[in-house]
């Protein structure tokens, strides 16, 4: 089955921590998007990857780092300077003629 | 600037009553339009783009270029449709890149 996996389910961060959300694709697509999703915001971006080893920053990459040394993969890191963190992140691919495709999201709480 | 407005942040209908969720956009260009649904507690899936045309679940959108509208519209909603509905625009960007663009969506309640 293609898809794209996103774990943890949920996480659990402490203040000053830096966490690392997963985000894997099987779908051989190219291009891969980091979203945070907060109630009455909808989905605003974070960080998008067209190609391996290339990213760019999107609305709200303040607090955020990301990497793609692979295509599968676009782990995002939540820095402790990101100062409300608290959200639902969402991670998307897509290979153009085709929509985009979401993983089913990672829960993340300040504790 | 390109953007994506759903004026409604809630929206209730009865079961069997026609339901139409507003999305306008601001884009230069030709505009590339989805809309998702995410159900409670699942990710959010497509449900259909304009520039396919397909009817699904019941739902359907049409393009209105001159209004700048992508409104979705269901003629006789039912109960498993209460669910989050997001309108979203495919923005290009220099060099080839893409991303997308959602409005801050609009909550579909259908009451029994």
């Amino acid at each position: 089955d293609g898809g794209i996996t996103q774990s943890p389910k949920y996480l659990f961060r402490k203040e000053g921590q830096n966490v690392t959300l997963s985000c894997e694709q099987n779908l051989n697509h190219d291009a891969m998007y980091w979203y945070r999703q907060d109630p009455g915001q909808g989905l605003r971006l974070i960080y998008y990857s067209q190609i391996v080893n290339d990213f760019q920053k999107g609305d709200i990459a303040e607090g955020y780092s990301v990497s793609r040394e692979k295509k599968e993969s676009f782990p995002l890191t939540v820095t402790s300077a990101q100062k409300n963190p608290t959200a639902f992140y969402l991670c998307a691919s897509r290979q153009h003629p085709a929509g985009y495709t979401f993983g089913s999201g990672t829960r993340l709480t300040v504790v | 600037a390109q953007r994506v407005t759903q004026p409604e942040k809630l929206l209730s209908v009865f079961k069997g009553a026609p339901v139409e969720l507003k999305c306008n956009y601001s884009y230069s260009g030709s505009p590339e339009l989805f809309w998702y649904v995410q159900y409670s507690r699942q990710r959010l899936q497509l449900l259909l783009r304009h520039i396919s045309r397909e009817s699904i679940k019941g739902f359907t959108a049409d393009l209105n270029k001159g209004e700048t509208s992508f409104h979705l519209k269901k003629p006789f909603a039912q109960e498993e449709d209460s669910a989050m509905y997001y309108c979203a625009l495919n923005r290009r960007l220099e060099g080839g890149s893409e991303k997308l663009v959602f409005g801050k969506g609009t909550k579909l309640t259908v009451n029994p």
